[in-house]
């Protein structure tokens, strides 16, 4: 069992679509977040959900929305994606409401490549 | 500030050999975690070691182990007997409380190990 999984793994979409990455924990964690990560490897946290609600919220363009239909899955939906979405995005949970102690993990990652 | 340095952005290392991967932060708050992240040409992100600010002893996971020394504010990661698996992105963390634990990152080294 994956304790943190992300679907897809591999993306490839045209400039202007809307699409979405789900992300589900079955670790039963009160915590979930997305980080992007860039070409440069560079690690930026996006969004953080504690029980379903958002409490980390970065300056991210507002074509990127979390959804958290309950504790278990933090879904990423993008609007009308640009060239500059291009990475790859990770999901992760914490026990806690973040990473104080060993109880993190990151979900295998998606990247994203917006043609 | 809060701050992650990575100094090596690249190294390579003989296989079998012990390999030290550099760290240091920058934080005023007393309570913190550091974590060492592995991220290979897969590009999944695993968890490799973690250190509290108020462990007493170093960290180790098997071949890794974590070299602490708070007064000079370094976490080195130490990787002994080196396999051609290690190679990978590696990336150290911190998680000050002051930050409500969100992970910081460093900018990642870059490990190739030769046969």
């Amino acid at each position: 069992d994956t304790a943190v999984s992300q679907t897809p793994k591999y993306l490839v979409t045209q400039m202007g679509n809307d699409k979405s990455i789900k992300c589900e924990q079955n670790l039963g964690h009160d915590t979930m977040y997305w980080y992007k990560q860039d070409s440069k490897k560079f690690l930026k946290i996006m969004f953080s959900y504690n029980n379903k609600e958002l409490i980390i919220n970065e300056t991210v363009p507002n074509r990127f929305s979390p959804k958290s239909p309950d504790k278990a899955h933090l879904n990423l939906h993008i609007n009308s994606l640009e060239l500059g979405d291009s990475a790859v995005y990770f999901c992760a949970s914490s026990r806690n409401a973040g990473f104080s102690n060993t109880e993190a993990f990151f979900g295998q990652g998606t990247r994203l490549t917006v043609v | 500030a809060q701050k992650i340095t990575q100094t090596q952005p690249g190294m390579f290392v003989q296989e079998k050999e012990a390999v030290t991967l550099d760290c240091t932060y920058d934080t005023s708050d007393p309570s913190y975690g550091l974590f060492w992240y592995k991220q290979p040409s897969s590009g999944e992100m695993i968890f490799l070691i973690y250190q509290g600010s108020y462990d007493q002893q170093n960290a180790t996971e098997g071949r890794y182990s974590l070299n602490f020394q708070k007064a000079r504010k370094s976490a080195n990661l130490v990787i002994s007997a080196s396999q051609l698996g290690d190679s990978a992105m590696y990336f150290c963390a911190m998680s000050p409380m002051d930050s409500n634990y969100q992970l910081i990152w460093g900018a990642g080294t870059k490990l190739i190990i030769k046969p």
